[in-house]
């Protein structure tokens, strides 16, 4: 079954603290995507992948960091310096940069 | 860049009316517009696209139009039904692979 696996669904976070959020995609796309959804926004771009082990930063890439070691992952990590980082995270995948593929997201909640 | 506006931001119908969600896009090199909706607890999935070199499209209920000369764009859904309720974001691509989303509108079909 083809698709955009995230993991995990529900995450947990103390204050200074890095968490790493999973995106792995077995539709053999070239590009991924992390967006950042927020209640009444909409959704913003933070990194994006078009091949292995090469990555641009989107609007709102402070606190964020990522790698492509290979094609089918696209980590992200939210750092101790993204000073907001309750969200809802979506991951996406694309070929030909059409249409975009989504995960069924992680919720960040930041205790 | 690119700025896209959206409105309204929610709608309520009752079962069987036409709702129309309507957004803007600023910059004249973008060439192409997906419609996603997301469900409640769900991941956005593409219900429609039209590309700039078309006025518009349709697929069952569902239509979009695209006025490039004003720079506007419009989902249409006819004989709507529960199952629409949902918050469909527009986008507006130009390539790079950026894509520029709307702040989403929380359509509710009333039974």
């Amino acid at each position: 079954d083809g698709g955009i696996t995230q993991s995990p669904k529900y995450l947990f976070r103390k204050e200074g603290q890095n968490v790493t959020l999973s995106c792995e995609q077995n539709l053999n796309h070239d590009a991924m995507y992390w967006y950042r959804q927020d209640p009444g926004q909409g959704l913003r771009l933070i990194y994006y992948s078009q091949i292995v082990n090469d990555f641009q930063k989107g609007d709102i890439a402070e606190g964020y960091s990522v790698s492509r070691e290979k094609k089918e992952s696209f980590p992200l990590t939210v750092t101790s310096a993204q000073k907001n980082p309750t969200a809802f995270y979506l991951c996406a995948s694309s070929i030909a940069s059409w249409e975009l593929f989504f995960g069924e997201g992680s919720r960040l909640t930041v205790l | 860049g690119e700025n896209v506006e959206q409105h309204p931001s929610t709608l309520s119908v009752q079962e069987g009316d036409s709702a129309v969600i309507k957004c803007t896009y600023s910059d004249s090199a973008s060439n192409y517009f997906p419609w996603y909706k997301q469900e409640l607890g769900k991941r956005p999935q593409l219900i429609i696209d039209i590309r700039s070199n078309v006025g518009e499209k349709k697929d069952q209920r569902i239509a979009v139009t695209l006025n490039k000369t004003a720079k506007h764009f419009s989902l249409h859904i006819t004989e709507t039904q529960p199952e629409d309720s949902a918050v469909y974001f527009c986008a507006a691509y130009k390539g790079g692979n950026q894509f520029y989303f709307g702040t989403g509108t929380s359509l509710t079909v009333i039974p």
